[in-house]
């Protein structure tokens, strides 16, 4: 089984162009979710869905815009990347909200130079 | 800001040592969970505790939800190396909430 896929792995962008990360689960799970991780700050939710055609704003939504259009797929794009931006992207999926795990994909390492 | 904390931030121990990481939150949560994160790696579940006081084990490892469910810990008896990685709490404080985060315990076991 694949689980969660992310793609891609690694990415160098410059300041002020756009790009999407793709996340892919094959679980059949409802909900998915993207997190942002930094040095000392954790995992930090960016945007999440609860389900196909729905998404939602996290905690750190700013700058960010995400898609999802298919049941296994969850969409991040970023418009205008900006320095700050730079980060370890993760996408997450679960069965459900409460009381059930949360399964990660291997993350998208992105630079914004 | 983090409305789960997690101390100690770094922990270096010998292999053989006991480790312990805390997890505390500034409200009562409904349920806690943990991650552990090894180098370069994805969280990975490892545990979810509900019931106020829960106390769980998985071989070495023992998780503790406490009285007040506002802290949790997580204590690992004789480290090996293979336990090396971060050591994340994730918060759910009810319905309608996501799971929020601790900045993590990043451990280090010296052979």
């Amino acid at each position: 089984n694949a689980g969660v896929t992310q793609t891609p792995k690694f990415r160098v962008l410059k300041t002020g162009q756009s790009m999407t990360l793709l996340c892919a689960q094959d679980m059949n799970h409802e909900y998915m979710y993207w997190y942002r991780q930094d040095p000392g700050m954790g995992l930090r939710l960016i945007h999440y869905s609860v389900g196909e055609g729905t998404t939602a704003k996290g905690e750190v939504p700013d700058g960010y815009n995400v898609s999802r259009l298919k049941k296994q797929n969850f969409l991040l794009g970023l418009e205008s990347a900006a320095p700050s931006q730079t980060s370890v992207y993760f996408c997450a999926s679960s069965p459900g909200r409460l009381n059930t795990e949360a399964f990660f994909g291997q993350g998208t390492r992105l630079t914004v130079v | 800001g983090q409305q789960v904390m997690q101390i100690p931030q770094y922990q270096h121990v010998q292999e053989g040592e006991d480790f312990t990481t805390y997890c505390n939150s500034s409200t009562t949560l409904s349920n806690i969970q943990w991650y552990k994160q090894r180098p370069g790696g994805h969280p990975v579940f490892l545990i979810q505790l509900v019931k106020s006081g829960e106390v769980k084990k998985q071989k070495r490892l023992t998780f503790q939800f406490g009285e007040a469910k506002k802290n949790s810990s997580l204590h690992i008896t004789a480290t090996q190396t293979t336990d090396v990685g971060t050591y994340f709490c994730a918060g759910f404080r009810g319905y309608g909430q996501n799971f929020v985060f601790g900045p993590g315990t990043r451990l280090s076991v010296l052979p």
